[in-house]
């Protein structure tokens, strides 16, 4: 069974930097086209893709967030972790992690239940 | 590439069959999904690869199409079918997400 799950602070103030981490089980990101991915979706607005990491650590990132994203992932603790600098007030999100393979032709199956950051002073 | 899904909303009555557009701007070569999502909860995958149900998702769902022109078919509305419905194309990066569909009871 599959399950994810993120943590991290909700209240962050404007030029911080946040850290969210996702603890997953069920599965291990050392198997060949295992990936995790991070979405995040502003109150009242739709999905958007953040970054992807791959089970030989290969990284994608959404380039419209320039370079502010970093990811790494520690396989002993089954965790990622996400990493968003300089935030402000249009990082307002809720936050998922989600499990994406080749199953399902890397579809992301599985989610995480999020977890709502505020960026507010 | 850009998902532009048709309607962004639409009223439909239990029973009824309902049909949901996802256009790309460029081709995917059906890496797309279909995702359902109720208030204060997290997606749910409904269809990948276009056209192939998620194990556990009821057959009234359905998925169809090629090239750019994707949908998705509801063919009986249920109670619970209300939601919100979005596409996302895996075909290229960077990853993206139409913005959504919502569907009401009328």
């Amino acid at each position: 069974q599959i399950t994810l799950k993120e943590s991290g602070p909700t209240l962050v103030k404007p030029t911080q930097t946040l850290t969210l981490t996702c603890t997953f089980s069920g599965f291990s990101l050392n198997s060949d086209g295992v990936r995790v991915g991070w979405i995040r979706q502003p109150p009242g607005r739709a999905l958007e893709w953040l970054a992807l990491i791959f089970w030989n650590d290969e990284k994608r990132y959404n380039t419209f967030l320039n370079d502010r994203l970093t990811l790494s992932k520690d396989t002993s603790r089954n965790q990622v972790v996400l990493t968003m600098t300089n935030i402000g007030p249009v990082d307002t999100a809720t936050y998922y992690c989600a499990h994406s393979d080749s199953a399902t032709w890397y579809s992301f199956d599985y989610w995480g239940q999020g977890i709502p950051v505020t960026v507010s002073p | 590439i850009q998902m532009t899904q048709s309607p962004s909303s639409l009223s439909a009555s239990v029973g009824d069959r309902v049909t949901i557009t996802c256009r790309a701007s460029h081709g995917i070569s059906s890496y797309l999904a279909w995702y359902q999502q109720k208030p204060g909860k997290a997606p749910k995958l409904l269809i990948y690869g276009a056209s192939t149900l998620q194990r556990g998702v009821p057959s009234r769902f359905s998925g169809s199409g090629s090239g750019t022109d994707y949908t998705l078919t509801i063919s009986s509305l249920q109670t619970e079918d209300f939601a919100t419905y979005y596409c996302q194309q895996f075909n290229s990066y960077p990853i993206t997400f139409g913005q959504g569909t919502r569907l009401e009871i009328k």
